[in-house]
């Protein structure tokens, strides 16, 4: 069956430093790669997206990268400050034939000053 | 621009109760999607929909019904409220460009649904 892993443990870092949040997926092709972060009691924001035919994708101090044969993403946060602490959620888009996303269950990370 | 909008952002049925969560969108996208967050599964897929008339099942259909009468409104009808429905609801809109292309998903805040 497909399967999203996103690592469920808590990532906590010191501020300053880079966060490295995995996505890895099984069963599964998608088309495009998108990461969300989650505040608690509200609804999920997007952040980034990556296409299949693209390696790697930046926005200010985000970073993603997507490996189709290793099935999976990376998602960087450099200089990381406590505002970054939130749940970061990974979601898979098929592409054309069905248009919703299927989510991992998130990482929560935690920032510390 | 109001952007996603559910109502009512909290609710409190009764086991075999019936209600309709409303999911309105002004961005004139053709993609709506419903999800339910429960603590430690993330967000499962229940209906989505690419376009006015158009509605396909998610993961997790069972107890749900939806229509997609105009782009704007998407709303997700629970037929007989079961314990098993308590859950947080989002509702989340997003649009490809004339070239095919696809875009992240704007979400509304959620609608916090307890089924006693």
């Amino acid at each position: 069956s497909q399967k999203i892993e996103q690592n469920s443990e808590a990532l906590n870092i010191q501020e300053g430093k880079t966060a490295t949040l995995t996505c890895n997926y099984t069963n599964y092709s998608p088309a495009y790669l998108q990461w969300y972060r989650q505040d608690p009691g509200r609804g999920p924001v997007f952040l980034l997206l990556i296409r299949e035919n693209e390696k790697e994708k930046r926005k200010e101090r985000l970073k993603v990268t997507f490996d189709t044969t290793l099935k999976q993403s990376l998602f960087h946060i450099t200089a990381s400050q406590p505002a970054d602490s939130a749940t970061y959620l990974c979601a898979l888009d098929k592409g054309a034939g069905r248009r919703a996303l299927t989510f991992g269950s998130g990482t929560r990370l935690q920032v510390q000053p | 621009n109001a952007g996603v909008t559910q109502t009512p952002k909290f609710q409190v049925l009764k086991t075999g109760q019936s209600m309709t969560l409303q999911c309105a969108q002004d961005m004139n996208h053709e993609y709506m999607s419903w999800y339910r967050q429960d603590p430690g599964m993330g967000l499962r897929l229940i209906h989505y929909s690419v376009g006015a008339g158009i509605t396909d099942q998610g993961e997790v259909p069972n107890g749900y019904n939806v229509s997609r009468s105009t782009t704007e409104d998407f709303p997700l009808r629970l037929l007989s409220a079961a314990p098993s429905q308590t859950s947080v609801y989002f509702c989340a809109s997003s649009y490809s460009s004339t070239r095919g292309l696809h875009y992240g998903y704007t979400f509304g805040s959620g609608t916090r649904l307890t089924v006693v």
